[in-house]
């Protein structure tokens, strides 16, 4: 079974432009989530997503923004970049993001965004 | 707003070691919590999952414990091995938002 898989693995942008990443879930999740790690750092989370609406929404600007689709893939879309916003993002999915042991959460292998 | 501490920061032992790593959290009201490993550049592997109602989980070598009342849980790794070095990070669920990670403890096994 193919596990979570996040693409570009890699991305170089420039400041003040815009940056797509995606998320492919394991098959039958149905909840995504995105976070952001800067090195040295653990994870800080950005969104949660579940049956394609959203449920939970971290400490980050409007120039953050995602979205889910029908077959449960995940986008998360940056604005306006800075160079503050270097980091690995990581996805994860899990079967639900209710109590209970269908909360486990499996990652991805993270992009890796670098703003120049 | 949940906070999560990791101690040690950095560990660095012979192979063949016991070792235990802390992890605690200020809400003790927690879903569950969660141990990952992650390797340099590389996205994040679930090792052990205990829920709120659970005092423990153990798979292979590894064993974590669960306090909720004190906020606290550990992790314990029997006889270390060079492949275990990593960043091990805990992390916590509250409601229905995302995990809160603490910063991880780097952990390296000497040969």
């Amino acid at each position: 079974d193919a596990g979570v898989t996040q693409s570009p693995t890699h991305l170089i942008k420039t400041r003040g432009q815009h940056v797509t990443l995606r998320c492919s879930p394991i098959s039958g999740h149905k909840s995504v989530s995105w976070y952001q790690q800067v090195l040295g750092q653990g994870p800080q989370f950005i969104f949660q997503y579940y049956e394609k609406e959203e449920r939970g929404r971290g400490n980050f600007p409007d120039r953050f923004s995602a979205r889910q689709f029908p077959n449960y893939s995940s986008e998360l879309n940056v604005n306006a970049l800075l160079l503050g916003d270097s980091a690995l993002y990581l996805c994860a999915s899990s079967l639900t993001p209710m109590a209970g042991v269908n909360t486990e959460a499996f990652f991805g292998q993270g992009t890796r965004l670098t703003v120049v | 707003k949940q906070e999560v501490t990791q101690i040690p920061a950095a560990l660095s032992v012979p192979e063949g070691e016991n070792l235990v790593l802390n992890c605690s959290f200020t809400d003790s009201a927690i879903y569950n919590l969660q141990w990952f490993r992650q390797d340099p550049g590389k996205g994040l592997t679930s090792l052990l999952l205990i829920q709120s109602s659970q005092r423990e989980q153990t798979s292979g070598r590894l064993n974590a414990s669960l306090d909720k009342s004190s906020g606290r849980s550990t992790l314990y790794i029997a006889a270390s091995q060079p492949g275990d070095s990593a960043t091990y990070l805990c992390a916590v669920k509250v409601g229905a938002d995302g995990l809160t990670f603490g910063k991880g403890t780097h952990l390296i096994i000497q040969p």
